[in-house]
């Protein structure tokens, strides 16, 4: 079936450290991949996608790239603030449809 | 930008009881809503659809009867959990299409609920 596989959070850095956050998925067939994030007291929000294989999406200072060859969707910030502290989702969706199938989420602290 | 509001936040409610969750669409007419829910350390999984004014589609496994969904308008969808019990303890999400800007994608907040 299909599915997203996060790593376990929470994932605590220091003020400007490099974040990663992987993400890898099984699905059948070419899905979009997303990353959303959720503040504290607010809705997931749409941080970057990527809609097929190679494609880097990209805000406010994220990355991720589509590497169909590892199935995998890895979100990275070269320098992350104490405002990026967050939930981050990765996610996966196919065409014509609206239903996202979701990892489990990973807790990031940003310390200053 | 849209906003999609739910409430409540966070709900305590006593087993057998009913609760109720609201979601409502602020500033646009949502065609389409989703329920989603996240037991902990598991993944958000979509429970239900709903369009405005039909009855609610449900994934596998969803009980229907349980997790009543009603989407009488196009701002709002509520989920009632009938019969509630500490396993429905959870965190339930909504999403939102607005089809005033391409069908995106907004979602809720989230609502915590512990049932004791």
């Amino acid at each position: 079936g299909n599915s997203v596989t996060q790593m376990e959070g929470p994932v605590t850095l220091s003020e400007e450290a490099f974040l990663t956050i992987n993400c890898t998925y099984t699905a059948t067939g070419y899905p979009s991949l997303f990353w959303y994030v959720q503040y504290p007291g607010e809705g997931l929000q749409l941080l970057l996608k990527a809609t097929k294989a190679d494609d880097k999406g990209s805000n406010k200072g994220f990355e991720a790239t589509y590497r169909k060859e590892t199935t995998s969707f890895h979100l990275e910030k070269g320098s992350v603030q104490v405002s990026d502290s967050a939930v981050y989702f990765c996610a996966l969706r196919f065409s014509g449809t609206y239903k996202y199938i979701f990892g489990t989420g990973t807790r990031l602290k940003v310390l200053a | 930008g849209a906003v999609v509001s739910q409430h409540p936040s966070w709900v305590i409610c006593k087993s057998g009881t009913s609760v109720k969750i609201e979601c409502r669409s602020l500033d646009f007419q949502a065609t389409t809503m989703f329920w989603y829910r996240q037991f902990p350390k598991q993944s958000l999984m979509l429970m239900a659809t709903s369009n405005e004014g039909s009855k609610a589609t449900y994934e596998q496994g969803v009980e229907k009867d349980k997790f009543l969904i009603n989407h009488a308008s196009l701002t709002l969808s509520t989920l009632t959990v009938t019969s509630a019990h500490p396993e429905d303890s959870s965190f339930y999400i909504c999403s939102a299409t607005d089809r005033g800007s391409g069908n995106t994608i907004y979602f809720g907040e989230g609502s915590w609920l512990t049932v004791v």
